[in-house]
């Protein structure tokens, strides 16, 4: 019965280390898309995946960001060699993927850089 | 053009007003329309889908004008608890058959006792 579980809910890290953020979509979901969030600001769609495939990810930055889904086990988006600037709430989301389908959202993990 | 456009707000309004969102979309193509809350520092949470015939949710009306790409939330009888950042979104063809949806940057509003 459980919903998008993302994991850790608030994660430290000191400049120029690595974040590994994981979500698990919702029983019944092969669909995972994650979204940042800046303080004060709109959602901003990153990445979207489908297990195994990355199917579109247009809104990811080119270098220090990676997400995967595997075939077994949650979804991982990675950070290298953080910076401030990478301070946000993100927010995973899943879905049945079908067309009308909304997306549910897991309750996000807000990152801090030191 | 923003793919999804909305009212910059702020909205305050009394309890009891009935408020009114607006929000255009670029994407002539887009299938699929929702209306999500989302509180403070939380996630976003569906509020509801939009049909083309428009539906109503007790309080909460969506209307869908696919001619003008114009979508629009009315909510009546306004609570103390309808405080919060509504997200027009918006479902985008991603490549093939995959869609993705496409957020507006939310219109806060804040409902005063």
């Amino acid at each position: 019965n459980a919903g998008v579980m993302q994991n850790p809910r608030h994660l430290v890290r000191r400049r120029g280390q690595e974040a590994r953020l994981r979500c698990s979509p919702m029983k019944g979901h092969s669909h995972v898309y994650w979204y940042r969030q800046l303080p004060e600001e709109g959602l901003k769609f990153m990445v979207y995946l489908q297990k195994e495939n990355i199917i579109d990810e247009s809104g990811m930055p080119k270098e220090r960001f990676s997400a995967e889904f595997p075939k077994e086990g949650p979804s991982i988006l990675r950070i290298q060699q953080v910076v401030r600037g990478d301070s946000a709430a993100y927010f995973c989301a899943s879905s049945p993927g079908r067309l009308n389908q909304p997306q549910h959202f897991g309750d996000g993990t807000r990152l801090s850089i030191l | 053009r923003k793919e999804v456009e909305q009212d910059p707000g702020p909205f305050n309004v009394p309890e009891g007003a009935t408020v009114a969102f607006n929000c255009t979309y670029s994407n002539s193509a887009s299938q699929s329309f929702f209306w999500y809350r989302q509180d403070c520092r939380k996630e976003p949470k569906l509020l509801m889908s939009v049909y083309s015939s428009g539906n109503e949710d007790g309080r909460f009306t969506a209307q869908l004008n696919r001619a003008s790409q114009y979508i629009s939330l009315l909510i009546r009888d306004s609570k103390l608890s309808d405080s919060a950042t509504y997200l027009c979104v918006v479902n985008m063809r991603s490549g093939g058959s995959n869609y993705k949806l496409t957020f507006g940057k939310g219109t806060l509003l804040t409902v005063n006792p």
